[in-house]
């Protein structure tokens, strides 16, 4: 069946430093790929999203590109602030939209 | 506008008990998805509905589980004699249309304890 894997927490950074989250999936076809965030005491929200291979999701300074021949899409922030705190999933939607969650990486940044 | 809203967002139930959990879905969308967090998880799949066509209950862990989407519209999932490995956050989410371009909008979630 799909899974995906990202690397475990928690990341303790400084703040302005580079953060990169690795996630690498196992699918049957063809999914699209995700990333959510939940802050402390807040739902999972959205963060950004890439449907198809070598497309580039962004939001909020936060970049990953969808490889295929590398079954990945790492997640990275060139700059990271201290309300980028957060636990970070990726997951992926298979053709139903039927998602299948990373077990999340808590991410700390220290001022 | 009005997201995905979830109630009771705490419940406490002794082993053995019934419960059940509301999912309120943004206002429009057709697909509606339950999923179970274990403290320090990612969200496991449960079920999903397109309108009240209960599409997939794969996930559902015993047929202590049971779902529902009579209108198309809001879901209760109804855990019956509860027990303590039962204890988590439940999820529920909505989108727009089924298929894998479309977000997912996620409720705060309901925690339960069963003691």
């Amino acid at each position: 069946g799909d899974s995906v894997t990202q690397m475990e927490g928690p990341v303790t950074l400084s703040e302005e430093a580079f953060l990169t989250i690795n996630c690498t999936y196992t699918a049957t076809g063809y999914p699209s790929l995700f990333w959510y965030v939940q802050y402390p005491g807040e739902g999972l929200q959205l963060l950004l999203k890439a449907t198809k291979a070598d497309d580039k999701g962004s939001n909020k300074g936060f970049e990953a590109t969808y490889r295929k021949e590398t079954t990945s899409f790492h997640l990275e922030k060139g700059s990271v602030q201290v309300s980028d705190s957060a636990v970070y999933f990726c997951a992926l939607a298979d053709s139903w939209g039927k998602f299948q969650f990373g077990a999340g990486t808590q991410v700390v940044v220290t001022p | 506008g009005a997201g995905v809203s979830q109630s009771p967002r705490y419940k406490v139930a002794k082993r053995g008990q019934d419960v059940a959990l509301r999912c309120d879905p943004i206002s429009g969308h057709v697909s509606l998805f339950w999923y179970q967090q274990a403290l320090g998880q990612g969200p496991e799949f449960l079920t999903y509905f397109q309108n009240e066509a209960q599409l997939d209950k794969s996930g559902l862990p015993s047929d202590r589980f049971f779902a529902e989407r009579p209108e198309g519209s809001v879901s209760t999932l109804k855990i019956q004699r509860t027990q303590q490995e039962d204890s988590a956050v439940y999820l529920c989410a909505s989108s727009a249309e089924l298929g894998r371009s479309y977000e997912q909008y996620f409720g705060p979630g309901t925690r339960l304890t069963v003691t």
